[in-house]
């Protein structure tokens, strides 16, 4: 079974830009979150999403959107790219609702901005 | 609304000695509590995790401590070893719903 798979792995945008990244959820899973990982901090969360309705959103500005798609795959797109967006944004996929579900993560896309 | 309190952000410890990293949790409908292990340029990935109705799970050299009436939740690491070294996060969950600490960076000094 394919895990978590995110695009691309590394991308590089100038200031002011914008960068789209894609997650592909595990099958059968219709939640995806996102999660911002700045150099030596935590998860900081981000966006949820679940069976195609944002569901939840951290303390981002508004530049920081997304969707989910029918196939629940998900994009995050992040407008008018600042220095300090430069990290690890990390998807994580769970199944449908249930109990002792576990959140399935992705390696990451490394955005570094310039 | 961090609904999931995590400490140390650090934690430096010896090889051999015990790594200990807390959590405590606002939302008593929580009913799955996970640990995620998470190593330089990789995805964090599910360690060890534990229910509400047990007071302790142990795997190997990682242990669960949960407190249900405090609310709290813990990471005890026996015998630490350099290869233990990573970010470690705590999460509680409901159905669908995850919750993440914000992470504590162990070093395990040799």
């Amino acid at each position: 079974e394919a895990g978590v798979t995110q695009s691309p792995t590394h991308l590089i945008k100038t200031r002011g830009q914008q960068a789209t990244l894609r997650c592909s959820p595990i099958s059968g899973h219709t939640s995806v979150y996102w999660y911002q990982q700045a150099l030596g901090l935590g998860l900081q969360f981000l966006l949820w999403y679940d069976e195609g309705e944002e569901r939840n959103r951290g303390n981002f500005p508004p530049r920081f959107s997304g969707r989910q798609f029918p196939n629940y795959s998900s994009e995050l797109n992040v407008n008018a790219l600042e220095l300090e967006d430069s990290a690890l944004y990390l998807c994580a996929s769970v199944p449908r609702g249930g109990k002792n579900t576990e959140a399935f993560f992705g390696q990451g896309t490394r955005l570094t901005v310039v | 609304q961090q609904q999931v309190k995590q400490s140390p952000q650090s934690l430096i410890v010896q090889k051999g000695g015990i790594s200990i990293i807390n959590c405590a949790y606002e939302n008593t409908a929580f009913d799955y509590f996970p640990w995620y292990q998470q190593f330089p340029g990789k995805g964090p990935a599910l360690l060890i995790a534990i229910r509400p109705d047990v007071s302790e799970k142990k795997e190997g050299r990682f242990t669960i401590s949960f407190n249900k009436s405090a609310k709290q939740f813990s990471l005890h690491i026996m015998d630490s070893q350099p290869g233990d070294s990573a970010t470690y996060f705590c999460a509680a969950s409901v159905g669908n719903q995850f919750y993440f600490g914000t992470g504590t960076s162990l070093t395990v000094i040799p």
